[in-house]
């Protein structure tokens, strides 16, 4: 089946610093990659939509300028949450979906854990 | 809006047994798409099973079957002969045809435990 890896699956960072998570398509041709926030023993929230070569469409209440979404390519879409702070920590996972497919195929997820 | 609705928040089942899990969904749209997503502690999401709107037949994959019922806008998914392996948290979801290109709505999931 469709592989989508997502890096890093764990991280850890100070308070104030960004970080960076990376989403890729791994055998197929994402157009369209989705970016979702978990808490704990929670539903997945969508945040974003991110469409290759076009700016992300973000969720009511998602702050596009702290969480900064990149999908240059048809295979990477990066997330970036500037100046994270201890209530960013949270379980981030993206997903891709096939050109002209149905499923959606998740990445492994990242655990986030601000100081 | 779409809407998703699972009621279970956790259920037990005993292993080797089957086990039903509910999902209601809400939509005036005629085109959708139903999933089911099991997601282990590790946290990742993996498919599980598949139900199209216009699909006359239940889907099946395995031990998983989804019991489509579209006038009541239920779409259960049933597992059979429960495993350990399959203690896990299950959302149901569900996809609408939208500019934003199969964006889904989730349900707020049931925690599956699997008893020996």
């Amino acid at each position: 089946g469709a592989v989508v890896s997502q890096h890093p699956s764990w991280v850890i960072c100070k308070s104030g610093t960004s970080v960076k998570i990376e989403c890729r398509s791994l055998d197929f041709q994402a157009t369209t990659m989705f970016w979702y926030r978990q808490f704990p023993k929670q539903s997945l929230m969508l945040m974003a939509t991110s469409n290759e070569g076009s700016k992300a469409t973000y969720e009511q209440g998602v702050e596009k300028d702290k969480f900064l979404i990149n999908h240059a390519s048809l295979t990477l879409s990066t997330l970036t949450v500037t100046s994270a702070h201890p209530e960013d920590s949270s379980f981030y996972i993206c997903s891709a979906r096939w050109v002209a497919g149905e499923k959606l195929f998740f990445g492994s997820g990242t655990q986030l854990s601000v100081l | 809006a779409q809407k998703i609705t699972q009621t279970q928040p956790g259920m037990f089942v005993q292993e080797k047994e089957a086990v039903t899990l509910d999902c209601t969904y809400d939509t005036s749209d005629q085109s959708y798409g139903l999933f089911w997503y099991k997601q282990p502690s590790s946290g990742e999401m993996i498919f599980l099973i598949y139900q199209g709107s216009y699909d006359e037949q239940n889907a099946t994959e395995g031990r998983y079957s989804l019991n489509f019922q579209k006038a009541r806008k239920s779409a259960n998914l049933v597992i059979s002969a429960s495993q350990l392996g399959d203690s896990a948290m299950y959302f149901c979801a569900m996809r609408v045809p939208n500019n934003a290109g199969n964006m889904l709505t989730f349900g707020g999931g049931t925690r599956l435990m699997v008893k020996p």
